[in-house]
């Protein structure tokens, strides 16, 4: 059974602090890796990841794929309080014609405080 | 840009009506999602449909019913609401041979 596990669920910091969240997966017929924040309602995309050791930035937010430990960290450096979401670990595989089928883990829930 | 629409953003059932769950995209994507997401399960996959014309059951399908009624619209429709039904709905799309989806604002359901 596919699935995704992301860790810690919960994570509390101050302003400035550096956080990495974590990502592993386990699923059949792979195309790449999510990250989505998500603060009061829709999912916002940060990145996709679908070859191993390139890194990704945007800003504070940096994000790579280790295709053969299956994993993947989100790193977020000098946070603030608008930091504080969701954040959301999702895998797409080829699935009944679709790529675009999304496995999600259960989100790490990061409090920034001032 | 509108992006992805859904319709209603809140509603409340009682035990046993159904009701219809509205999506439309404006970006021409072939692919339709409808997850639900429930407090600590992160988004289920509900039902999807890869292109117009065809839908599948994603994780969770168990007393929904969809339809892709063009390349812009894909509704969720629960014929008989139950209290397990309670969640948070999104519905997303995405391109042809790409893998990021885009997701509507979510509409609330509660049923009691």
């Amino acid at each position: 059974e596919d699935k995704v596990v992301q860790s810690p669920l919960s994570l509390v910091v101050h302003e400035g602090d550096t956080v990495t969240l974590n990502c592993s997966y386990e699923v059949t017929n792979f195309r790449s890796l999510l990250w989505y924040k998500q603060e009061k309602k829709a999912p916002t995309f940060l990145f996709m990841l679908t070859s191993s050791g390139i890194e990704k930035k945007s800003g504070r937010l940096s994000s790579i794929l280790d295709k053969k430990e299956l994993s993947s960290i989100l790193n977020i450096t000098a946070t603030q309080t608008g930091d504080s979401a969701i954040y959301l670990c999702a895998v797409a595989r080829y699935y009944g014609g679709s790529q675009g089928n999304l496995i999600f883990g259960k989100g790490t829930k990061l409090s920034v405080k001032p | 840009n509108a992006g992805v629409t859904q319709t209603p953003k809140f509603q409340v059932l009682k035990t046993g009506q159904s009701m219809t769950l509205q999506c439309a995209q404006d970006m021409n994507h072939n692919s339709m999602y409808w997850y639900r997401q429930d407090p600590g399960m992160g988004l289920r996959l509900i039902y999807y449909s890869a292109s117009e014309g065809t839908t599948d059951k994603g994780e969770v399908p168990n007393g929904y019913n969809v339809s892709r009624l063009n390349k812009r619209e894909f509704s969720l429709r629960l014929e008989s609401a139950a209290p397990s039904q309670t969640s948070v709905y999104f519905c997303a799309s995405n391109l042809e041979g790409s893998t990021e989806a885009f997701f509507g604002q979510g509409t609330r359901l509660t049923v009691v």
